[in-house]
């Protein structure tokens, strides 16, 4: 079986660009989550799909991020314009159930390394 | 505001010897916690967990700890394999957010286990 796929694995793009990240959840999973790293600092939660919903969105940093799940399956993040504090990795996970203890854990892409320049 | 914190940034032991990931958290309301293991270029691989109602589990070499009072977890690995070489991460689930299970991480340790 498949785990959480991520594309690109690695994107440079100019400041004021814009970048889309697609993230390909395990087959089935319905819970969708977006995280981010910067600099070696923590794992930043950015938003959280329940199949096409957005549970969640608290994390996210500001209006020029757009996150979609459209027929919750697949989802996007787009970067538009994208800034260079925008720099990071990306990280996409996904978990089949979510209960007051979360039993079964989220499994996580390989993340996109975006960097702005 | 760092909610979860891993104040060490590094660690580095021998191998056969014990390895001790600590984690500290300022949120009364975690209720669930986790490691997550890293290797360069891929995404976190969850590890082990412990709800807030135990004090300790434990899954081969790898046992967490809680206490809750301190409001402190550790992470105990014996014996350290060099293959234990890896950037720990210590998470936390908010019992307020059981319906999206938001997790928040601590910055992570990179662990060193020497032949």
């Amino acid at each position: 079986e498949a785990g959480v796929t991520q594309f690109p694995s690695h994107s440079v793009i100019e400041k004021g660009q814009t970048v889309t990240l697609r993230c390909d959840p395990i087959s089935g999973h319905d819970n969708l989550y977006w995280y981010r790293r910067v600099m070696g600092k923590e794992i930043k939660f950015l938003l959280h799909f329940v199949k096409e919903s957005k549970q969640d969105e608290s994390g996210m940093p500001n209006n020029r991020f757009l996150a979609e799940r459209t027929g919750g399956t697949y989802s996007t993040l787009k970067v538009q314009p994208a800034e260079l504090e925008d720099s990071g990795v990306y990280f996409c996970a996904s978990s089949q159930v979510t209960g007051r203890y979360m039993r079964t854990e989220a499994f996580f892409g390989q993340g996109t390394r975006l960097t702005v320049v | 505001d760092q909610q979860v914190k891993q104040n060490s940034p590094s660690l580095s032991v021998q191998e056969g010897r014990i390895s001790i990931l600590n984690c500290d958290y300022t949120n009364s309301m975690f209720d669930y916690f986790l490691w997550y293991k890293k290797y360069p270029a891929e995404g976190p691989t969850f590890l082990i967990s412990i709800s807030s109602i135990k004090d300790k589990n434990e899954d081969g070499r790898f046992t967490v700890f809680l206490n809750k009072s301190a409001k402190h977890l550790s992470l105990h690995i014996v014996p350290s394999q060099p293959g234990d070489s890896a950037v720990y991460f210590c998470a936390a689930k908010e019992d307020r957010s059981s319906n999206t299970g938001k997790l928040i991480f601590g910055q992570g340790t990179t662990l060193q286990v020497k032949p």
